[in-house]
């Protein structure tokens, strides 16, 4: 069946570093990938998508490619705030006619200042 | 506002006694979900439905039933609670076709503890 790994939490960053979270999916056919985000004490909300290979979803200085020859999707920021701070879920949809999403079990960040 | 609103946020109950967590979406989203939160397990769906009386198991669906009624309603009910159920639980909806499928919107969830 379908499946999302994401790398192991937490993730603990001063201000202003790098981020990547690396997320890898193994499916059949051509699936639809996203990121989404969990601040404190909130439910999920999109951060990003990409439907296809080769796209790049990107949202509030986050960035993911869709990169099918090594079934990836890494989420990237130059340079993360403390308000950035959360619960990330790398998330895929396959194939037409399906509406179930399989989620990873998500990233813990931490930003320090 | 566009919102899914799950009720209620907190709950503290004992084994075996029936409790109902009700979710309202004001979207006219076709699709709606339930998925519990545990540590290091991530999110599994329990059940989902795409439409008015149309509903079907997800992942985890033991000890959870399910209604869809009327469209904007999906509530979830547990019929005995047991402690393997304390967990954090979120409905989500989304539109069932074009670009707006799939775009979940969350609940704030409903933290659930069963004694």
């Amino acid at each position: 069946g379908d499946s999302v790994t994401q790398m192991e939490g937490p993730v603990t960053l001063s201000e202003e570093a790098f981020l990547t979270i690396n997320c890898t999916y193994t499916a059949t056919g051509y699936p639809s990938l996203f990121w989404y985000v969990q601040y404190p004490g909130e439910g999920l909300q999109l951060l990003l998508k990409a439907t296809k290979a080769d796209d790049k979803g990107s949202n509030k200085g986050f960035e993911a490619t869709y990169r099918k020859e090594t079934t990836s999707f890494h989420l990237e920021k130059g340079s993360v705030q403390v308000s950035d701070s959360a619960v990330y879920f790398c998330a895929l949809r396959n194939g037409a006619g399906s509406y179930q999403l399989t989620f990873g079990k998500g990233t813990k960040l931490s930003v320090i200042p | 506002e566009a919102q899914v609103t799950q009720n209620p946020r907190y709950l503290i109950t004992v084994t075996g006694k029936k409790l109902t967590v009700t979710c309202s979406q004001n979207m006219n989203h076709e699709y709606m979900s339930w998925y519990r939160q545990d540590p290091g397990l991530g999110l599994r769906q329990i059940y989902y439905s795409m439409n008015v009386e149309v509903t079907d198991k997800g992942d985890v669906p033991e000890g959870y039933k399910v209604s869809r009624k009327e469209k904007r309603n999906f509530p979830l009910i547990l019929e005995s609670p047991s402690p393997n159920q304390t967990s954090l639980y979120f409905c989500a909806s989304s539109l069932s076709r074009g670009p707006g499928a799939n775009v979940l919107t969350f609940g704030a969830g409903s933290r659930l503890t069963v004694l």
